[in-house]
């Protein structure tokens, strides 16, 4: 696709349910970033891929949250059991190579626990 | 944690005038980037210098790096009301592009 696109824009949620998120990245991009940004603690990166695999996983906040990423390409970041602290907008970024430098990201999914 | 810090946290200017934006990080770094990013969504990548770089020019861009000091400026010429943003430095310490940002500048411009 042209850009880095991810779905939903918007989510709202009841505290306590699961929630997937979803990013597609740039055709053709190999390495695969997903960063948070609230007001409290800023942008934090949460996990990268290369390929398939996540070889940092050491932004990821507690054990409710995982990643995956099939086929090189989509991945989803799902939050278990979701908090109130989990509220804020999840960004998602591609590029072409891990060593390439700098990325290209999505608009961002907002989600709200309530 | 946040590796970088900006100042100033908010900035406010006439068009036409420039805006200077300063970033200090804490350890060594292979490159760092500035980040516009608008409404609070996607950002947008400017430019990347790397550790090896003091300076580098894009358009009405200049982004100098004083290693010694562990700092970065940025320097937008020329403002124009289209530059209003937030605009975040980010540091890439171990070549596998896993960003570390600052907390941001607010920089509004005023027609």
């Amino acid at each position: 696709g042209a850009g880095v696109s991810q779905s939903p824009s918007n989510k709202v949620t009841e505290k306590g349910k699961d929630v997937e998120l979803r990013c597609d990245p740039i055709s053709g991009h190999t390495a695969l970033y997903w960063y948070r940004q609230s007001l409290g603690q800023g942008l934090e990166f949460l996990i990268y891929f290369q390929g398939n695999s996540a070889p940092d996983k050491s932004g990821l906040p507690s054990d409710r949250f995982s990643a995956e990423r099939t086929g090189g390409s989509v991945s989803t970041l799902t939050i278990q059991r979701t908090q109130q602290e989990d509220s804020a907008v999840y960004l998602c970024a591609s590029s072409l190579e891990v060593k390439r430098g700098y990325q290209f990201f999505g608009p961002g999914t907002r989600l709200t626990v309530l | 944690s946040q590796q970088g810090e900006e100042d100033p946290q908010a900035l406010s200017i006439q068009e036409g005038e420039n805006a200077t934006m300063n970033c200090s990080y804490k350890t060594s770094i292979n490159n760092l980037q500035w980040y516009r990013q608008n409404s609070g969504r996607g950002l947008v990548h400017l430019i990347l210098i790397r550790s090896n770089e003091r300076e580098k020019h894009s358009g009405r861009l200049r982004v100098t790096l004083d290693t010694s000091k562990k700092s970065s400026s940025l320097l937008i010429t020329a403002s124009r009301a289209a530059d209003t943003a937030s605009y975040f430095c980010a540091t890439d310490s171990s070549n596998t592009g896993k960003l570390i940002f600052g907390q941001g500048t607010t920089l509004q411009v005023k027609p």
